[in-house]
């Protein structure tokens, strides 16, 4: 099946900090998402993208759909300690296809 | 509230033993699936289905049984030929397959082999 590659695995960051991570993927995407799980729960969606070099953000997150459309990124600004938790890219071939997800950046945000 | 309901949270199994998982959603939605996560693994589909008495195979169903009986509810039964059957199993569902890709998660149901 289709591959994302997601980086980092991981990240430990102070609070206020500001923080990247990226998907890419050898196949083009129709639909890049990305989505956060906290401990203990199931992922909840951040944002959608659906448009080659789309910006969207909401609050602190903004993420962007990769003009190659290969690729996708997730800021987040001025972390808080409730950032903490898995954050996952899921990019989707085609409208309806299932989605591919990629392997999670695990986000540790210390006081 | 509308929303997703796995159960039970935790379940402790022993090797040869089949257990199923429950799964119910009250969001009228057409499709749900399920999920395998592990470690470093991200998630892995394991079945959809997109209409009642109807379901499709994931990536990795080899040791895993499914029903569609209602629109409501999706049960995922792990069977003793699952040869490495611990890990947190999550549940989702979406308005219609794939659609714009938007999935409701459950809150994951974590099984434990001893």
């Amino acid at each position: 099946g289709q591959q994302l590659n997601q980086s980092p695995q991981s990240m430990f960051i102070q609070e206020g900090e500001d923080v990247s991570m990226n998907c890419t993927s050898s196949s083009i995407f129709n639909t890049w998402l990305w989505y956060k799980q906290e401990p203990g729960e199931g992922p909840v969606l951040l944002i959608a993208l659906y448009k080659a070099g789309e910006l969207t953000s909401n609050g602190r997150l903004t993420a962007q759909f990769g003009i190659t459309r290969k690729d996708s990124f997730l800021n987040i600004s001025a972390s808080i300690p409730s950032d903490v938790g898995i954050y996952f890219c899921a990019g989707q071939l085609v409208s309806g296809s299932r989605l591919t997800f990629g392997e999670g950046t695990q986000l540790t945000v210390n006081p | 509230d509308g929303g997703i309901t796995q159960s039970p949270k935790y379940l402790f199994r022993k090797e040869g033993q089949n257990v199923t998982l429950s799964c119910e959603q009250n969001l009228n939605h057409d499709a749900m699936y399920w999920y395998r996560q592990d470690p470093g693994q991200g998630l892995r589909l394991i079945y959809y289905s997109q209409i009642v008495n109807d379901f499709q195979k994931g990536d990795i169903a080899e040791g895993y049984s499914v029903s569609r009986e209602k629109k409501e509810s999706f049960p995922l039964t792990v069977t003793s030929a699952q040869k490495n059957p611990t890990a947190f199993y999550l549940c989702a569902s979406s308005k219609s397959q794939g659609g714009t890709g938007e999935l409701f998660f459950g809150e994951g149901s974590r099984l434990t082999v001893l």
